[in-house]
């Protein structure tokens, strides 16, 4: 089973900063916290992952709370390309990702 | 230019029939992944292999077989088709190594996918 715990969906308005949030509240202390998505049943995509500090690339930012039991990926000017199925995943041990039914988000015009 | 590529993109057969999906990365990693998407969006782990050898055999029927010529290769062979094996079946690489348990270098490059319609 998915160690994360995610909305089913969110909305949010084109241009604007979209921040999803995941919990992970049993997550192991060397284990990673990876964001994928998904685009219309293409190949899921990396995105970013952290361990304790937070993370920036060119695609997304990510926040994680410094007791490591939740996480914020933020789009800071999401478009319509950015519609997709998003997923927060604990990194496995053995370096399987366990997805889980991830947050929908809906960037609308 | 394609990281990872897999043939076929869509393929329909009848049930009992055997067919292979192949698999292919141009990433030159050593770890390779097989996943299954059902009807209902859910994306489940099947097989992984690191450098050829098999690393992660979830609970999958012995119909699924996975083979591994070479490191930038991961092919699966399915045995009798079965309705419920339709699905969306993608393959994944990742510069992952066994030295690294925890999963710090575990980001994966999934293939387009191959869409498996058993009638």
């Amino acid at each position: 089973d998915a160690k994360t715990t995610q909305p089913p969906s969110m909305d949010c308005a084109e241009g604007r900063a979209a921040n999803l949030p995941c919990n992970h509240s049993t997550i192991s202390g060397n284990e990673y916290v990876y964001w994928y998505r998904q685009i219309h049943s293409q190949g899921p995509q990396y995105i970013i992952h952290g361990l304790k500090n937070n993370e920036t690339n060119e695609m997304a930012s990510l926040i994680i709370t410094e007791d490591r039991k939740s996480s914020t990926l933020i789009l800071p000017h999401a478009t319509l390309r950015d519609t997709a199925v998003y997923y927060c995943i604990v990194g496995g041990s053995q370096g399987n990702l366990i997805f889980g039914k991830g947050t929908k988000l809906s960037v609308k015009p | 230019d394609t990281a990872v590529s897999q043939t076929p993109k869509y393929l329909v057969t009848q049930m009992g029939n055997d067919k292979s999906i192949k698999c292919e990365q141009n990433l030159g990693h050593d770890t390779m992944y097989w996943y299954k998407q059902d009807s209902k969006k859910f994306l489940k782990i099947m097989f992984s292999y690191n450098n050829k050898e098999l690393i992660i055999n979830e609970t999958v029927p012995n119909r699924f077989s996975p083979k591994s010529p070479d490191k930038a290769h991961l092919n699966l062979h399915i045995n009798s088709l079965e309705l419920g094996d339709s699905a969306v079946y993608f393959c994944a690489s990742s510069p992952r190594t066994l030295e690294d348990p925890f999963g710090g270098n575990a980001e994966q490059f999934f293939g387009p996918g191959t869409r498996l319609t058993v009638l």
